[in-house]
């Protein structure tokens, strides 16, 4: 199986602060990292898909880069609602993998 | 507009099977060109994706519980549904169907089913 480790795992910010998480991937996976947000009792939301691109309806404050074993999601000014936690999933091959997420809360 | 809309048993007994039904609308599970996977998520063990099911009705079981699982689609009533054999208490877990937008990334997921074991 490919594994996929998150850094952090929490991290405290302010709104309006450039937040950056960070995804590393067991062996090459191409661009098959997808990103999402979870906020508590609701189900993940996709955020980016295939490493870089932005899921229709997302605001343009997020973006994903990367490739082959190390991927990053950045939030370029935090707002209250991305108080949240978020995971990136490999999608390279099944069984896919998620990694352990990354709690973002507020300073 | 998508919707998945699961049921099923939030509460099942040790070595028993559990069940649940993932009912879609605004897309067809056999003809709109997606796959569909179940997905659940523990404390202890995090987001962990359980199978694919494709358009075809052919399926996709991660192997940790393949000996277990099974994954169906009912074309007729538009739905898939997942059976999970001998449970325990390692099976307690939030449960949620979801589609795959493309090669593996899911955008529209379902509301999700807290399943219990214990007797």
């Amino acid at each position: 199986d490919i594994q996929v480790t998150q850094s952090p795992s929490s991290l405290s910010a302010s709104v309006g602060d450039r937040v950056t998480i960070t995804c590393r991937a067991s062996q090459d996976i191409r661009n098959y990292l997808n990103w999402y947000q979870q906020r508590p009792g609701r189900a993940p939301k996709l955020l980016i898909f295939a490493a870089f691109n932005l899921q229709s309806g997302v605001p343009s404050r997020f973006s994903g880069s990367g490739s082959e074993t190390e991927f990053t999601l950045a939030i370029s000014s935090l707002q209250p609602e991305d108080f949240a936690t978020y995971y990136c999933q490999q999608s390279y091959s099944t069984p896919l993998t998620f990694g352990g997420g990354t709690i973002v809360d507020i300073k | 507009q998508l919707q998945l809309q699961q049921s099923g048993s939030g509460l099942v007994k040790p070595s028993q099977t559990l069940s649940l039904t993932c009912a879609v609308s605004g897309d067809s599970i056999s003809s709109g060109g997606h796959s569909w996977s179940w997905i659940r998520q523990s404390p202890g063990k995090g987001l962990e994706w359980i199978a694919y099911v494709y358009p075809s009705g052919s399926t996709d079981y991660t192997p940790s519980l393949r000996s277990r699982v099974t994954v169906s689609l009912d074309r007729a009533k538009n739905h898939f549904s997942l059976e999970l054999d001998s449970v325990t208490a390692a099976d307690t877990a939030v449960y949620y169907c979801a589609r795959d937008l493309t090669s593996g990334a899911f955008d529209v997921w379902g509301q999700g089913t807290v399943v219990t074991v214990s007797s």
